[in-house]
């Protein structure tokens, strides 16, 4: 069964430093990997997928980014860290078309 | 206008009440539909799925679409405390982008 590895699981970050989570998953080969982001209140935020190696589609525009330099690992970076980048992180994978898995999240307090 | 609507909550019941848990989206194309729960500070895990329309059940859930009014529903029989947690709908067209609703919070009482 996969299993999704994410960390830190909380991160304090002062305004302007970069930042670097990291997720890592066992379990299945060539996953498709997902990074969401999720504000109190407003759900689940796409925010960059990964259908391969080095192959990334953002969703929106923000002031972060991603990269997949290994099958089953998938970054997430800033270089500035900004107020509104506060949130709750969860990297996922998907198995199939219907079953997507989480890991259990980075909770990221910019201050 | 979002492509998923769904009502944040909180939504309170008392034990063993049956909860009815709802989404509506604007996406056509969407085909597989899924609920999800959270508990406080997790990520979220995967409790039900569908594909068009029709119900599904699994012990006390039952998972509803109606492609025709674009909504979905969960329906929790004999709610346990335990239950309590954040729901979240999601769909997608098939091609693994997954579209989330904010999620309802649901809180049942001893």
């Amino acid at each position: 069964s996969q299993t999704i590895h994410q960390w830190p699981a909380t991160l304090v970050q002062p305004v302007g430093s970069p930042l670097s989570l990291e997720c890592t998953v066992e379990g299945t080969s060539n996953p498709n990997l997902y990074w969401y982001r999720q504000a109190a209140g407003r759900g689940l935020q796409l925010l960059f997928y990964s259908v391969g190696i080095g192959q990334i589609s953002s969703e929106v525009p923000q002031n972060l980014s991603a990269s997949r330099p290994q099958d089953r690992q998938f970054i997430l970076s800033s270089k500035k860290l900004l107020l509104s980048d506060s949130g709750f992180y969860l990297c996922a994978c998907f198995v199939y078309y219907t079953e997507a898995f989480f890991g259990q999240g980075t909770r990221l307090t910019v201050v | 206008q979002k492509e998923v609507e769904q009502d944040p909550g909180p939504l309170s019941v008392p034990e063993g009440a049956i909860v009815s848990l709802n989404c509506t989206y604007s996406n056509s194309a969407f085909q597989y539909f899924m609920w999800y729960r959270q508990y406080s500070r997790k990520g979220p895990e995967l409790l039900m799925y569908t594909y068009s329309s029709g119900n599904k059940e699994d012990g006390r859930f039952t998972a509803q679409v109606d492609k025709s009014s674009k909504y979905i529903s969960l329906f929790i029989r004999d709610s346990q405390p335990s239950d309590s947690a954040t729901y979240l709908c999601a769909m997608t067209t098939g091609f693994q982008k997954l579209v989330f609703g904010t999620g309802t919070r649901l809180l049942v009482s001893p």
